[in-house]
């Protein structure tokens, strides 16, 4: 039973570089998060999906987009990655009462 | 504003104490207070959940306590074990937007040492 599984696990990107983070879940949830952590600040959400079809913005939206493929799946992508985005970035799942279950994160950086 | 603060940032005790991890939070309309604890290198992992009936809450070692009246919550761990060693993340949810929105604390490192 692996959860939410996130890939890559490490990236490093270069200023204006695109790429996808994938994020599977296997606990048949229907709500799904990207969340990105900064060091000495709390997790901030930059987009959601309450169920399959439907994605809505966080708090941090602004150059990321977002694709809920299936009921499984929900992937976060960088069309222009900035060094602003340099982060780590977690995928959770939850039956829809908040995020329960995190993966275990993509550490991206952008030179 | 809503948001939530931890203190202490970081703390280090002896294996075999207890200690006490505080969380004061501003979250309007409250819903729940959620502790997560997070291992270095991995996902946060919910340790306890609190609605505002609830005023403890156990999950072997660890209790956690909410007093919704003046908006505090503290996480006790009690005869601290080295794997304990993990950042502890106090999180306020509340009903925003058709969800419930989760306003995450920056942490409490914790190392317990031998």
């Amino acid at each position: 039973n692996a959860g939410v599984t996130q890939t890559p696990k490490f990236q490093v990107l270069k200023t204006g570089q695109s790429m996808t983070l994938q994020c599977a879940q296997d606990m048949n949830h229907n709500s799904m998060y990207w969340y990105r952590q900064d060091p000495g600040m709390g997790l901030r959400l930059i987009y959601y999906s309450a169920s399959e079809g439907t994605t809505d913005k966080g708090e941090v939206p602004n150059g990321y987009n977002v694709s809920r493929l299936n009921k499984r799946e929900f992937s976060l992508r960088l069309e222009s990655a900035a060094p602003s985005q340099t982060s780590v970035y977690f995928c959770a799942s939850s039956t829809g009462q908040g995020a329960d279950h995190f993966g275990d994160g993509t550490r991206l950086s952008i030179l | 504003k809503n948001q939530v603060e931890q203190s202490p940032q970081s703390l280090i005790i002896l294996e075999g104490k207890n200690c006490t991890l505080q969380c004061n939070y501003t979250v309007s309309p409250f819903s729940n207070l959620r502790w997560y604890k997070q291992d270095t290198g991995r996902g946060p992992v919910s340790l306890t959940i609190m609605t505002f009936s609830e005023n403890t809450k156990s999950n072997g070692r660890y209790t956690a306590t909410l007093d919704a009246d003046t908006k505090q919550s503290s996480l006790h761990i009690t005869a601290s074990q080295l794997s304990d060693s993990a950042s502890y993340i106090c999180v306020g949810g509340l009903f925003s937007g058709g969800y419930n929105k989760l306003i995450f604390g920056a942490g409490t490192r914790l190392a317990v040492h031998p």
